[in-house]
């Protein structure tokens, strides 16, 4: 497809089980991001993906959290063991790497819903 | 100090009226800038860039002051469909860095 694509769009898991979302971005971007918003909030950085280069994992909030990018394509964000507060929208992005053509398209998000 | 900054309103303003939204940025070495738009339950979407030089596009303008570290969106003969959420976004470095969100600032324009 055209766009950054997520998915699930939506999930409900009990508290405590393991969830994992994924985001498919545009065709020839090699930056990838997660964010989460929680209801009302603003944009909270988790991770971020450039090429091959280690991530930007500064803004996983626990251990619980990890993500990882396939092939420099696909990427997972995976929660273990969740908890209510996790709920939450999960946004990916998806840009070009280089300086002011980094402009980011997002996709439609998951939404997290624990109980 | 928070990495970016904006007033997150709301401004609340008659259609056809001129709003100006301002977004202070700490980190001077800061290369790129955008705005983006979010709508209710959706993901946020690329408004447009910010150029040194300033930009339009539209009824929208964008500018940047370097020595003051802000940047500014001017939305001229506001329509109702401009109701949203604005927000800043800045890239600390020129090269593979991430992109840092202002919370944002709400728009309603009513009738």
């Amino acid at each position: 497809g055209a766009g950054v694509s997520q998915s699930p769009s939506n999930k409900v898991t009990e508290k405590g089980k393991d969830v994992e979302l994924r985001c498919d971005p545009i065709s020839g971007h090699t930056a990838l991001y997660w964010y989460r918003q929680s209801l009302g909030q603003g944009l909270e950085f988790l991770i971020y993906f450039q090429g091959n280069s280690a991530p930007d994992k500064s803004g996983l909030p626990s251990d619980r959290f990890s993500a990882e990018r396939t092939g420099g394509s696909v990427s997972t964000l995976t929660i273990q063991r969740t908890q209510q507060e996790d709920s939450a929208v999960y946004l990916c992005a998806s840009s070009l790497a280089s300086g002011s053509g980094q402009r980011a398209f997002f996709g439609q998000g998951t939404r997290l819903t624990v109980v | 100090r928070k990495e970016v900054e904006q007033d997150p309103g709301p401004f609340n303003v008659p259609e056809g009226a001129t709003v100006a939204f301002n977004c202070t940025y700490s980190n001077s070495a800061s290369q790129s800038f955008f705005w983006y738009r979010q709508d209710c339950r959706k993901e946020p979407k690329l408004l447009m860039s910010v150029y040194s030089s300033g930009n339009e596009d539209g009824r929208f303008t964008a500018q940047l002051n370097r020595a003051s570290q802000y940047i500014s969106l001017l939305i001229r003969d506001s329509k109702l469909s401009d109701s949203a959420t604005y927000l800043c976004v800045v890239i600390p470095m020129e090269y593979g860095n991430k992109l840092v969100f202002g919370a944002g600032t709400i728009l309603r324009v009513k009738s």
